[in-house]
């Protein structure tokens, strides 16, 4: 089974509007953490936001927020006021396991902003 | 602080060829990563290390070997390249107790 599930290969959004990227896992494991990476086209990695599986509340930074629904196993990314420069592949990841750091990545989604 | 750096960025080889990539951090990370990109895929764990001196498999480890000999390096060797590892080839690392990963740029690996 997949560890990390990504559904919309592809999202449009128009610019200044919020926009989400779904995200679902599977682990048995209490201990795990959840990530957001971002790739542009110049193809670097780009770290966005975590949530721990212990976190009482979403996890955010800036203009990104993760929609944690553990009961559902989502980690679901919001971006607020999309910006054009928002337009990349977005990798929702886990970590499983207490004091473990390997990851496991969905598919992606590219998500692009239209004027 | 350069963080993570990759050499080379980009590589053309034949099949059956050998070549090592490094990648190197100044950030004093305890845990490496090699992790390999395909189209349409995410990233996927190739092989790790703990720290120095320590390698151990990650969920494709075939064809591929490492050494850590210094704390700051991290090699990943092709001893005889195939086309199926045609690929992009992503070096990671963090601290202990860290829950970041800070990739480095990229290596664009091409097998013929």
């Amino acid at each position: 089974a997949q560890k990390i599930t990504q559904t919309q290969p592809g999202m449009f959004v128009q610019e200044k509007e919020a926009v989400t990227l779904d995200c679902t896992y599977d682990t048995s494991d209490p201990s795990y953490g959840l990530f957001w990476y971002k790739q542009p086209s110049s193809g670097e990695m780009i770290f966005l936001i975590y949530q721990g599986s212990y976190d009482q509340q979403n996890a955010t930074e800036g203009r990104y927020s993760l929609n944690f629904q553990k009961a559902r196993k989502s980690a679901n990314l919001v971006i607020s006021a999309s910006q054009l420069g928002d337009s990349a592949m977005y990798f929702c990841a886990m970590r499983e396991g207490p004091g473990a750091n390997n990851l496991f990545f969905g598919t992606g989604t590219r998500l692009t902003v239209i004027p | 602080n350069a963080g993570v750096t990759q050499t080379p960025k980009f590589r053309v080889l034949k099949t059956g060829q050998s070549m090592t990539l490094l990648c190197a951090q100044d950030m004093n990370h305890e845990y490496m990563y090699w992790y390999r990109q395909d189209p349409g895929m995410g990233l996927r764990l190739i092989h790790y290390s703990v720290g120095e001196g320590t390698t151990a498999k990650g969920e494709v480890p075939d064809g591929y070997n490492v050494s850590r000999l210094k704390k700051q390096n991290f090699l990943l060797g092709l001893e005889s390249a195939a086309p199926s590892q045609t690929s992009v080839y992503f070096c990671a690392s963090t601290r202990t107790g860290g829950f970041r990963q800070f990739f480095g740029p990229g290596t664009r690996l091409t097998v013929l």
